[in-house]
């Protein structure tokens, strides 16, 4: 089956660039979509199309595509943006949904 | 306001069975694909089956594939997840959650635990 990997946490200091990379053989051909999961709530789409953010995320969210490699890029890490962190794409017959393993992203 | 409202969890034996709902209100609720994801306690989330506007087309993980049956009912607005020959590795937080056209799944619900144990 289909597998999406992402490292399993990020560490990074206030005010600095947290990225974390989600990798998958099909990602050349599908959209990937990343999603914010805080403690205790349903997850939110933060990215969508690897690159496109929906209305009312902070400007400090972007996404970026390179090969089977699509990367979320948080700049400025505010204390706030402490989460867990999913990518989202499909197999490469776009029929099954596949969801990353998740990435804890702590702001020491 | 846009908004999915699961039910129907609860505890259930190995090999028993549950329906969950999910109610939406806010949109038009035949335009979209809609899908249940699950998370189970400390994991991460797994995608479970869609389910296109008009019914037409069901998709599902392997892991629930002749287990689980996805539907809905477009004019209670409403969408349903019949779970039969429940195993402990189903035990998770079920959520309803609307797809978009490109894939992405923009709204989601507040989730319905679903434990299985005897």
């Amino acid at each position: 089956s289909y597998e999406l990997t992402q490292p399993p946490s990020v560490s990074v200091s206030p005010g600095q660039t947290a990225r974390i990379t989600c990798s998958g053989d099909a990602l050349p051909k599908q959209y990937a979509y990343w999603y914010q999961q805080k403690p205790g709530q349903a997850p939110v789409l933060v990215i969508y199309k690897d690159s496109e953010r929906p209305s009312g995320i902070p400007e400090r969210f972007s996404g970026s595509s390179s090969g089977t490699t699509v990367t979320l890029t948080i700049s400025g890490v505010q204390a706030e943006d402490e989460a867990d962190y999913y990518c989202q794409s499909a197999d490469s017959s776009g029929t099954y949904e596949v969801f990353g393993g998740g990435t804890k992203l702590t702001v020491l | 306001e846009v908004q999915l409202v699961e039910s129907g969890g609860g505890l259930v034996q190995p090999g028993g069975s549950l329906r969950l709902s999910c109610a939406a209100s806010g949109f038009t609720f035949s335009s979209y694909w809609m899908s249940w994801v699950r998370q189970a306690p400390g994991k991460g989330l797994e995608w479970v089956a869609n389910i296109k506007q008009d019914g037409s087309e069901k998709y599902y993980v392997d892991s629930v594939k002749g287990r689980f049956t996805i539907s809905r009912d477009n004019a209670k607005n409403s969408l349903y997840l019949q779970m039969n020959s429940l195993r402990a590795e189903d035990t998770a937080v079920y959520y309803c959650a609307r797809r978009i056209t490109i894939g992405a799944f923009d709204i989601w619900g507040q989730g319905t635990m679903v434990t299985v144990s005897s």
